[in-house]
């Protein structure tokens, strides 16, 4: 099935230090990547949709100065979280769609930010 | 999109068939439902999709009603690993548009 693998799986920073995470689709190209958030006990909830080569799109209430996503190939999206916070810790999980056929979204395993 | 509803709850015995609900009585014609399942500190997990045929894969069977308004998602032999909070998503496929919207899920607990 298709992968998708992020980079680190783990981080613990320093407040107003910004942290980037990288999510990689290794076995298909994705034209369109998504960033989710989940705080513990909650649901998946949608940051942005990222296409390959053009701005994100980001949903209500999700600070586009605050959290940075660049999709510069078919496979790799990153995200940044500039000047980063405590209550900017969460679980930050990317997914990647398929191009094609049933434009199945696949998940990676998630990032666990922890900010002090 | 259309919304699902789903119990927030369930257990199963270990070795028995898991059968999950789903309720999308707004779904459009062109809408998939889709199944997720996330164990707890991972990545959500794509397990089946369907439209209105009723589908089977490695992992589960997907029966959808003739009128398209519930579904559900049966794990034949659930195992103490098949404890997840599975999500029940309703979408549109075949476009490059249109987002996976999670809810809240149904949290099934595999008892031995």
């Amino acid at each position: 099935g298709a992968v998708v693998s992020q980079h680190p799986s783990r981080v613990i920073c320093k407040s107003g230090t910004s942290v980037k995470i990288e999510c990689r689709s290794l076995d298909f190209q994705a034209t369109t990547m998504f960033w989710y958030r989940q705080f513990p006990k909650q649901s998946l909830m949608l940051m942005a949709t990222s296409n390959e080569g053009s701005k994100a799109t980001y949903e209500q209430g999700v600070e586009k100065d605050k959290f940075l996503i660049n999709h510069a190939s078919l496979t790799l999206s990153t995200l940044t979280v500039t000047s980063a916070h405590p209550e900017d810790s969460s679980f930050y999980i990317c997914s990647a769609r398929t191009s094609g056929g049933y434009n199945t979204q696949y998940f990676g395993p998630g990032t666990r930010l922890t900010v002090l | 999109d259309a919304k699902t509803t789903q119990p927030p709850s369930m257990d199963c015995a270990e070795g028995r068939a898991a059968n999950l609900p789903c309720n999308h009585s707004t779904i459009s014609g062109n809408e998939y439902v889709y199944w997720y399942r996330q164990i707890h500190s991972q990545g959500p997990q794509y397990i089946i999709h369907g439209l209105k045929n009723n589908e089977t894969n490695e992992m589960a069977s997907l029966i959808i009603t003739e009128d398209r308004k519930s579904s559900t998602l049966i794990l034949p032999h659930a195992t103490l690993r098949d404890t997840a909070v599975y999500y029940c998503i309703v979408r549109v496929a075949n476009s490059n548009t249109g987002k996976l919207i999670f809810g809240q899920g149904t949290t099934l607990q595999v008892k031995p």
